[in-house]
């Protein structure tokens, strides 16, 4: 059965504290990884797509990366306004979504 | 480029009318349009997925008698919940994917309240 998982499920970090959130997926066929970030109450944000194991992208303070089993998106030296939840997401037959990690950057 | 928007942002209507939701690819042609819905602190759930110029494709349990989607041209899709309950008040999203293209880019989405 496909599923994506994201964990933690909340977070919290000082400001310039790096961390890593995690996207872990089982899916036939994947044909793309993707990271959204959203603000409360607004639509998702494309942030990366990841299409093959090794590849990385990377923005600002965020760098994405895959491997057969999951996705790590890692936040260098966060900032408060590096604060929203974060959303993974796979394409093998369909679209699934992780359930997120909400972060929070306190100044 | 790739600007997805939705209109109305935030909408109350009374129990038993029918609410109308446009969401617009404002700069490319979105051969499939998806819409989602969203509870408080809880992921996106996929209610249906339409091609432009055919009939929706509606996930299990979506009833799609009461969510009506029209995806008439390239750019423009419209979710149309009939006979609107308190219990279809939701955060409403819709996103966008170009033919070939696995990327779904989202409008802002739609707050419904129903009383």
């Amino acid at each position: 059965e496909d599923q994506v998982t994201q964990s933690p499920e909340a977070l919290r970090l000082q400001e310039g504290e790096s961390s890593s959130l995690n996207c872990s997926y089982t899916v036939s066929g994947l044909r793309g990884l993707f990271w959204y970030r959203q603000d409360p109450g607004k639509g998702p944000e494309f942030l990366f797509t990841l299409y093959s194991a090794g590849e990385e992208k990377e923005k600002e303070r965020l760098k994405a990366t895959l491997t057969k089993k999951e996705s790590f998106l890692h936040i260098t030296a966060p900032k408060p306004e590096d604060s929203a939840t974060y959303l993974c997401a796979v394409t093998g037959n369909q679209f699934y979504f992780g359930t997120g990690t909400s972060l929070t950057v306190i100044p | 480029g790739a600007v997805v928007s939705q209109h109305p942002s935030r909408v109350i209507c009374k129990s038993g009318t029918s609410v109308k939701i446009e969401c617009r690819s404002l700069d490319f042609q979105a051969t499939t349009m998806f819409w989602y819905r969203q509870f408080p602190k809880q992921s996106l759930m996929l209610m249906a997925t339409s091609n432009e110029g055919s009939k929706a494709t509606y996930e299990q349990g979506v009833e799609k008698d009461k969510f009506l989607i029209n995806h008439a041209s390239l750019t423009l899709s419209t979710l149309t919940v009939t006979s609107a309950h308190p219990e279809d008040s939701s955060f409403y999203i819709c996103s966008a994917r170009r033919q070939g293209n696995n990327e779904q880019f989202f409008g802002p989405g739609t707050r419904l309240t129903v009383l």
